[in-house]
Protein backbone atom coordinates (compact mmCIF):
# COMPACT_ATOMS: atom_id res chain seq x y z
CA UNK A 1 0.00 0.00 0.00
CA UNK A 2 1.15 3.82 -0.85
CA UNK A 3 2.43 5.70 1.82
CA UNK A 4 3.40 8.88 2.72
CA UNK A 5 5.57 10.30 5.43
CA UNK A 6 6.57 13.80 6.39
CA UNK A 7 9.55 15.01 9.05
CA UNK A 8 8.34 17.11 11.34
CA UNK A 9 5.08 18.30 12.02
CA UNK A 10 6.43 21.64 12.64
CA UNK A 11 9.52 23.51 11.27
CA UNK A 12 10.56 26.59 12.09
CA UNK A 13 13.24 28.96 10.36
CA UNK A 14 13.59 33.03 9.98
CA UNK A 15 12.94 35.40 7.50
CA UNK A 16 15.63 34.80 4.16
CA UNK A 17 17.10 31.53 5.69
CA UNK A 18 16.54 27.99 3.75
CA UNK A 19 13.45 26.19 4.34
CA UNK A 20 13.48 22.68 3.92
CA UNK A 21 10.60 20.25 4.66
CA UNK A 22 11.16 16.88 3.95
CA UNK A 23 8.47 14.07 2.52
CA UNK A 24 9.21 10.08 1.83
CA UNK A 25 6.74 7.67 0.01
CA UNK A 26 6.40 3.97 -0.46
CA UNK A 27 4.60 3.22 -3.78
CA UNK A 28 5.13 -0.19 -5.57
CA UNK A 29 5.02 1.53 -9.47
CA UNK A 30 6.58 4.99 -10.48
CA UNK A 31 4.31 7.43 -8.28
CA UNK A 32 3.46 10.98 -9.41
CA UNK A 33 4.20 13.16 -6.32
CA UNK A 34 2.25 16.66 -5.17
CA UNK A 35 3.27 19.26 -2.90
CA UNK A 36 0.21 21.39 -1.75
CA UNK A 37 -0.19 24.50 0.74
CA UNK A 38 -2.74 25.15 3.01
CA UNK A 39 -2.99 29.18 4.19
CA UNK A 40 -5.36 29.38 7.23
CA UNK A 41 -9.05 29.12 7.13
CA UNK A 42 -8.07 28.29 3.59
CA UNK A 43 -8.39 25.22 0.97
CA UNK A 44 -5.72 23.53 -0.54
CA UNK A 45 -3.68 25.05 -3.56
CA UNK A 46 -1.24 23.05 -5.51
CA UNK A 47 2.74 24.13 -5.35
CA UNK A 48 4.03 22.03 -7.31
CA UNK A 49 3.81 18.14 -9.00
CA UNK A 50 6.29 15.73 -10.24
CA UNK A 51 4.91 13.32 -12.95
CA UNK A 52 7.22 12.17 -15.51
CA UNK A 53 10.53 13.65 -17.46
CA UNK A 54 12.95 16.54 -15.09
CA UNK A 55 13.25 15.28 -11.50
CA UNK A 56 13.86 18.48 -10.12
CA UNK A 57 10.55 20.27 -10.19
CA UNK A 58 9.84 24.34 -9.58
CA UNK A 59 6.29 25.49 -8.62
CA UNK A 60 4.83 28.94 -7.78
CA UNK A 61 6.07 31.06 -4.80
CA UNK A 62 9.86 30.40 -5.65
CA UNK A 63 9.64 26.49 -4.17
CA UNK A 64 10.64 22.90 -5.98
CA UNK A 65 11.38 19.97 -4.95
CA UNK A 66 13.80 17.04 -6.28
CA UNK A 67 12.20 13.61 -7.15
CA UNK A 68 14.71 11.09 -5.75
CA UNK A 69 13.87 7.44 -6.82
CA UNK A 70 16.66 5.87 -5.02
CA UNK A 71 16.25 7.66 -1.82
CA UNK A 72 11.78 7.70 -2.34
CA UNK A 73 11.87 11.16 -1.25
CA UNK A 74 10.72 14.60 -2.64
CA UNK A 75 11.41 16.87 -0.35
CA UNK A 76 10.35 20.84 -0.60
CA UNK A 77 12.66 23.49 -0.45
CA UNK A 78 12.73 27.70 -1.13
CA UNK A 79 16.04 29.55 -0.50
CA UNK A 80 14.78 32.05 1.33
CA UNK A 81 11.54 32.07 3.40
CA UNK A 82 9.50 35.22 3.69
CA UNK A 83 6.55 35.65 6.36
CA UNK A 84 3.72 34.72 3.53
CA UNK A 85 5.18 31.71 3.48
CA UNK A 86 3.45 30.47 7.46
CA UNK A 87 1.26 28.16 6.10
CA UNK A 88 0.36 23.87 6.31
CA UNK A 89 2.00 22.24 3.58
CA UNK A 90 0.91 18.87 2.49
CA UNK A 91 3.28 16.20 0.54
CA UNK A 92 0.81 13.53 -1.24
CA UNK A 93 1.44 10.74 -3.75
CA UNK A 94 -0.81 8.97 -6.28
CA UNK A 95 -1.15 6.00 -8.29
CA UNK A 96 -3.20 5.90 -11.69
CA UNK A 97 -5.40 2.92 -12.35
CA UNK A 98 -7.62 2.84 -15.05
CA UNK A 99 -10.73 4.46 -14.24
CA UNK A 100 -10.33 5.59 -10.69
CA UNK A 101 -8.07 9.31 -11.28
CA UNK A 102 -6.19 10.95 -9.25
CA UNK A 103 -6.18 9.03 -5.58
CA UNK A 104 -4.25 11.11 -3.24
CA UNK A 105 -2.88 9.57 -0.14
CA UNK A 106 -1.57 12.49 1.56
CA UNK A 107 1.02 13.02 4.63
CA UNK A 108 0.54 13.87 8.11
CA UNK A 109 1.30 17.71 6.69
CA UNK A 110 4.00 20.08 8.37
CA UNK A 111 3.32 23.18 9.74
CA UNK A 112 6.00 25.93 8.79
CA UNK A 113 6.38 28.90 10.99
CA UNK A 114 8.52 32.33 9.79
CA UNK A 115 9.99 34.20 12.31
CA UNK A 116 10.99 37.93 11.65
CA UNK B 1 -14.98 30.21 -13.31
CA UNK B 2 -15.80 29.78 -9.72
CA UNK B 3 -14.03 27.02 -9.50
CA UNK B 4 -14.81 24.71 -6.48
CA UNK B 5 -17.21 25.95 -4.18
CA UNK B 6 -18.41 24.43 -0.65
CA UNK B 7 -21.71 25.23 1.69
CA UNK B 8 -21.59 25.95 4.72
CA UNK B 9 -18.56 27.10 6.08
CA UNK B 10 -19.60 25.41 9.26
CA UNK B 11 -22.04 23.51 10.77
CA UNK B 12 -23.10 22.48 14.29
CA UNK B 13 -24.74 19.02 14.93
CA UNK B 14 -26.26 17.26 17.76
CA UNK B 15 -25.41 13.42 17.64
CA UNK B 16 -28.17 11.49 15.58
CA UNK B 17 -28.93 14.51 13.15
CA UNK B 18 -28.70 14.12 9.77
CA UNK B 19 -27.29 16.61 7.03
CA UNK B 20 -25.91 17.30 3.16
CA UNK B 21 -22.55 18.96 2.36
CA UNK B 22 -22.69 20.69 -1.02
CA UNK B 23 -19.78 20.64 -3.25
CA UNK B 24 -20.16 22.35 -6.88
CA UNK B 25 -17.79 22.76 -9.67
CA UNK B 26 -18.40 24.98 -12.93
CA UNK B 27 -15.02 23.81 -14.56
CA UNK B 28 -16.35 20.38 -16.31
CA UNK B 29 -14.39 18.25 -14.54
CA UNK B 30 -15.29 14.42 -14.81
CA UNK B 31 -13.28 13.60 -10.86
CA UNK B 32 -14.66 14.38 -7.98
CA UNK B 33 -14.04 13.88 -4.43
CA UNK B 34 -14.41 14.27 -0.83
CA UNK B 35 -11.92 14.47 1.61
CA UNK B 36 -11.67 14.74 5.71
CA UNK B 37 -8.82 16.60 7.27
CA UNK B 38 -8.37 15.63 11.08
CA UNK B 39 -4.91 17.11 13.19
CA UNK B 40 -1.74 15.21 12.80
CA UNK B 41 -3.58 12.82 9.88
CA UNK B 42 -3.78 15.03 7.00
CA UNK B 43 -6.23 14.48 4.54
CA UNK B 44 -8.04 10.91 3.45
CA UNK B 45 -10.40 10.53 1.23
CA UNK B 46 -13.87 9.38 1.99
CA UNK B 47 -15.60 8.99 -1.51
CA UNK B 48 -14.88 9.61 -5.06
CA UNK B 49 -16.68 10.10 -8.89
CA UNK B 50 -15.56 9.85 -11.96
CA UNK B 51 -18.35 10.68 -13.69
CA UNK B 52 -22.51 11.65 -13.27
CA UNK B 53 -23.85 8.05 -11.46
CA UNK B 54 -20.61 6.72 -10.91
CA UNK B 55 -19.18 6.60 -7.10
CA UNK B 56 -16.89 5.01 -5.27
CA UNK B 57 -15.24 3.87 -2.04
CA UNK B 58 -12.50 5.62 -0.65
CA UNK B 59 -10.44 5.45 2.67
CA UNK B 60 -12.66 5.98 5.13
CA UNK B 61 -16.45 5.77 3.63
CA UNK B 62 -18.52 4.36 6.78
CA UNK B 63 -21.40 6.96 7.81
CA UNK B 64 -21.02 8.80 4.69
CA UNK B 65 -23.21 8.50 1.53
CA UNK B 66 -22.53 10.36 -1.52
CA UNK B 67 -24.28 10.82 -5.31
CA UNK B 68 -23.38 12.25 -8.61
CA UNK B 69 -26.65 12.59 -10.82
CA UNK B 70 -25.06 15.69 -12.41
CA UNK B 71 -21.10 16.40 -13.53
CA UNK B 72 -20.97 19.66 -11.55
CA UNK B 73 -22.61 18.63 -8.42
CA UNK B 74 -21.03 15.82 -5.94
CA UNK B 75 -23.00 15.80 -2.33
CA UNK B 76 -22.20 14.12 0.37
CA UNK B 77 -24.33 12.56 3.32
CA UNK B 78 -24.50 12.19 6.94
CA UNK B 79 -27.38 10.09 8.13
CA UNK B 80 -26.70 10.47 11.57
CA UNK B 81 -23.84 12.14 12.80
CA UNK B 82 -21.34 11.00 15.07
CA UNK B 83 -19.05 12.76 17.04
CA UNK B 84 -16.19 11.35 15.47
CA UNK B 85 -16.88 12.96 12.40
CA UNK B 86 -15.98 16.17 13.67
CA UNK B 87 -13.58 17.29 11.25
CA UNK B 88 -12.81 19.98 8.42
CA UNK B 89 -14.67 18.67 5.08
CA UNK B 90 -12.96 19.46 1.16
CA UNK B 91 -14.22 18.70 -2.13
CA UNK B 92 -12.04 18.23 -4.63
CA UNK B 93 -12.03 18.23 -8.64
CA UNK B 94 -9.86 17.13 -11.79
CA UNK B 95 -10.35 17.16 -15.24
CA UNK B 96 -9.32 13.56 -15.97
CA UNK B 97 -11.01 10.38 -14.59
CA UNK B 98 -8.19 7.78 -15.39
CA UNK B 99 -4.90 9.83 -15.07
CA UNK B 100 -3.48 10.59 -11.86
CA UNK B 101 -0.98 12.90 -12.79
CA UNK B 102 -4.26 15.15 -12.99
CA UNK B 103 -4.31 18.69 -10.63
CA UNK B 104 -6.76 18.51 -8.05
CA UNK B 105 -8.74 21.85 -7.51
CA UNK B 106 -10.15 21.70 -3.97
CA UNK B 107 -12.78 23.70 -2.56
CA UNK B 108 -12.39 26.09 0.79
CA UNK B 109 -13.89 23.38 3.23
CA UNK B 110 -16.98 23.08 5.49
CA UNK B 111 -15.98 22.73 9.42
CA UNK B 112 -18.30 20.25 10.69
CA UNK B 113 -19.09 19.97 14.75
CA UNK B 114 -20.65 17.16 16.02
CA UNK B 115 -21.99 17.67 19.84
Amino acid sequence: AQSVTQLGSHVSVSEGALVLLRCNYSSSVPPYLFWYVQYPNQGLQLLLKYTTGATLVKGINGFEAEFKKSETSFHLTKPSAHMSDAAEYFCAVSEEFHNQGGKLIFGQGTELSVKP
Amino acid sequence: NAGVTQTPKFQVLKTGQSMTLQCAQDMNHEYMSWYRQDPGMGLRLIHYSVGAGITDQGEVPNGYNVSRSTTEDFPLRLLSAAPSQTSVYFCASSYSKTSGSETQYFGPGTRLLVL
